[in-house]
């Protein structure tokens, strides 16, 4: 069974700098999809990132970007240029390739980002 | 805006007494998912909609069950809410692309159990 990891409950940054946030995920399979979900407090996680494990480039949006380690089983976020409204719950997630359309994700127990003035 | 809604937002139940939490969409999405967040741990899926076919999570209790009379709406019921219950219930839709789907959630409805 596969199995994601994120070791740091809380996290803290000052605003205007950069923070990573590690993941971790365990799995035998070749095809998996990997997430990173934003989820402020009272409101809806939403996606923040996706890679597919087929690629080698590392994915990028806007501020945020992943550092993909396929080998090393690992999946950071790099959030640069932290703004107040980062502050939130993050979730990493891993959703099998294999088996159809609808397979589920698997998440972390999440990274709680705290955004200092 | 097309979203996921999730009504109640607090829902606060007895032990014992049944509670129905409702997921819409105006996303038009196929499939409709349910998660179970507790306190401090991962989201977990409970169960999954793919338009009509229901496919239940093999460690997901009997005394939860979901109805989804249309694509807009999904139900989840929970037969008789013990104290380990209590949690945040997540909705989720996608649209079912073969590879790399996205799921949009809704807000949550936070169970208290008393």
């Amino acid at each position: 069974a596969q199995t994601v990891t994120q070791s740091q409950p809380e996290m803290s940054v000052q605003e205007a700098e950069t923070v990573t946030l590690s993941c971790t995920y365990d799995t035998s399979e070749s095809d998996y999809y990997l997430f990173w979900y934003k989820q402020p407090p009272s409101r809806q996680m939403i996606l923040v990132i996706r890679q597919e494990a087929y690629k080698q480039q590392n994915a990028t949006e806007n501020r945020f970007s992943v550092n993909f380690q396929k080998a090393a089983k690992s999946f950071s976020l790099k959030i640069s240029d932290s703004q107040l409204g980062d502050a939130a719950m993050y979730f990493c997630a891993y959703r099998s390739g294999y088996g159809g359309a609808t397979n589920k994700l698997i998440f972390g127990t999440g990274t709680l980002l705290a955004v200092q003035p | 805006d097309a979203m996921v809604i999730q009504n109640p937002r607090y829902q606060v139940t007895q032990f014992g007494k049944p509670v129905t939490l409702s997921c819409s969409q105006t996303l038009n999405h196929n499939v409709m998912y349910w998660y179970q967040q507790k306190s401090s741990q991962a989201p977990k899926l409970l169960f999954h909609y793919y338009d009509k076919d229901f496919n239940n999570e093999a460690d997901t209790p009997d005394n939860f069950q979901s109805r989804r009379p249309n694509t807009s709406f999904c139900f989840l019921d929970i037969r008789s809410p013990g104290l380990g219950d209590a949690a945040m219930y997540l909705c989720a839709t996608s649209i079912p692309t073969g590879r790399a789907e996205t799921q949009y959630f809704g807000p949550g409805t936070r169970l208290l159990v008393l």
